[in-house]
């Protein structure tokens, strides 16, 4: 069955550092999303991606974040100087697109540890 | 944020019983709400949605129940088994496609 990829499954950085955590949607899926889940508390919106472009992000989702898919398979985002509170587990999920289908199906997630 | 409320952390049932795990709700906007199963150091796992036009929908062991009127939702499984105990988040979609999720409740089911 086609599943959601996510690469590293645990990084580990220093503050200030940029990190790019990767992602692999399910091939014929046509909206990609990042959500995050900080220790202990709920897993929360970043941003979703359609056609190339942004389609919503959160007001989590600031300057130093950016998400592109360089290519047909992959789908990244991009913390530009991370902080200690960015440490969290990363999760890339994706969603067919039809009209009368909402499901996201969700990666195994990148645990991300800055220091 | 506490638009999607899971107010029970944990819930623990016997194998063979049913288990049932509720949500509330405060974003009346919200019109299609998910289930979701998630493991240690897994992503979650999609189980079962319903959109609010419907106040019923099943899949196998999995039922989910939505009452718009009072803005609450609970899954029910049964008959629950060992492989069931998870983690599991209640999530909805308002306009856009944003999953706004509860807490979770953390299922354990004794053999």
């Amino acid at each position: 069955e086609p599943e959601v990829t996510q690469t590293p499954s645990h990084q580990v950085t220093q503050m200030g550092q940029e990190v790019i955590l990767r992602c692999v949607p399910i091939s014929n899926h046509l909206y990609f999303y990042w959500y995050r889940q900080i220790l202990g508390q709920k897993v929360e919106f970043l941003v979703s991606f359609y056609n190339n472009e942004i389609s919503e992000k959160s007001e989590i989702f600031d300057d130093q974040f950016s998400v592109e898919r360089p290519d047909g398979s992959n789908f990244t985002l991009k913390i530009r100087s991370t902080k200690l509170e960015d440490s969290a587990m990363y999760f890339c999920a994706s969603r067919r697109g039809t009209s009368d289908n909402n499901e996201q199906f969700f990666g195994p997630g990148t645990r991300l540890t800055v220091l | 944020d506490q638009q999607v409320k899971q107010n029970s952390p944990s819930l623990s049932v016997q194998e063979g019983r049913i288990s049932i795990l509720n949500c509330d709700y405060t974003n009346s906007m919200f019109d299609y709400f998910l289930w979701y199963k998630k493991y240690p150091a897994e992503g979650p796992t999609f189980l079962i949605s319903i959109s609010s036009i419907k106040d019923k929908n099943e899949d196998g062991r999995f039922t989910v129940f939505l009452n718009k009127s009072a803005k609450h939702l609970s899954l029910h499984i049964v008959p629950s088994q060992p492989g069931d105990s998870a983690v599991y988040f209640c999530a909805a979609i308002a306009s856009g496609s944003r999953l706004t999720f509860g807490e979770g409740t953390q299922l354990t089911v004794n053999p």
